[in-house]
């Protein structure tokens, strides 16, 4: 079975400075994919980023990119010029490259400060 | 289409009742998947559908929990003789056969049970 792990209950941000989440997890697949969702308050879940385990260059989505480094296996999120809409619980999710089932990890609150 | 909609959106229920969710996917996606969210956890799989068949199911899912998904279009998840620790964010999601692009959640159905 896999398992997600993120180590930092919260955190906070000034606005316009850059944080990076933390996630690792651990599998015994080779062929797999990783997902960082944002949940703002009171808001459904979105997708942020996505990264397949085959490819070696990081995932980078406008202000978000990812630091994949696959035989530590870890998964953590860079958000640069943090903006006080990034404020949200922040999850990292796993899936088996053949699978259908997302693993998430226990989130990250995240605030963004003025 | 305008996403992946839950009804209802909170749902008070006294211990011993029956309640029942519904979710309307995306219409293109066949896979549809529910997923329960705990108070500052992540979201824990539930069940999945391809079309109209349920493929997989969590040990999560107790006998008193039932979801179908006639014609594979709108699903519903039904849970009878609830308990207080049937409290929780009840999510759906959808996604293409391709799901490691990453699923589409809805806002979620919040149940309390009083």
């Amino acid at each position: 079975a896999q398992t997600v792990t993120q180590s930092q209950p919260e955190m906070s941000v000034q606005e316009a400075e850059t944080v990076t989440l933390s996630c690792t997890y651990d599998t015994s697949e080779n062929n797999y994919y990783l997902f960082w969702y944002k949940q703002p308050p009171s808001r459904q879940m979105i997708l942020v980023i996505r990264q397949e385990a085959y490819k070696q260059q990081n995932a980078t989505e406008n202000r978000f990119s990812v630091n994949f480094q696959k035989a530590a296996k870890s998964f953590s999120l860079k958000i640069s010029d943090s903006q006080l809409g990034d404020t949200a619980m922040y999850f990292c999710a796993f899936m088996k490259g053949a699978g259908n089932m997302l693993t998430f990890g226990g989130g990250t609150r995240l605030m963004v400060k003025p | 289409d305008t996403g992946v909609s839950q009804d209802p959106r909170h749902k008070i229920t006294k211990r011993g009742q029956n309640v029942t969710f519904r979710c309307d996917p995306i219409s293109e996606h066949n896979r549809l998947y529910w997923y329960r969210q705990t108070l500052g956890q992540g979201p824990e799989f539930l069940t999945y559908f391809q079309n109209e068949a349920q493929l997989e199911k969590s040990r999560l899912l107790s006998d008193r929990f039932s979801a179908e998904r006639p014609k594979g279009s709108f699903s519903t998840l039904e849970i009878q003789r609830t308990e207080q620790g049937d409290s929780a964010m009840y999510l759906c999601a959808s996604s293409q056969t391709q799901m490691y692009y990453g699923y589409t959640f809805g806002s979620g159905t919040r149940l309390t049970v009083v």
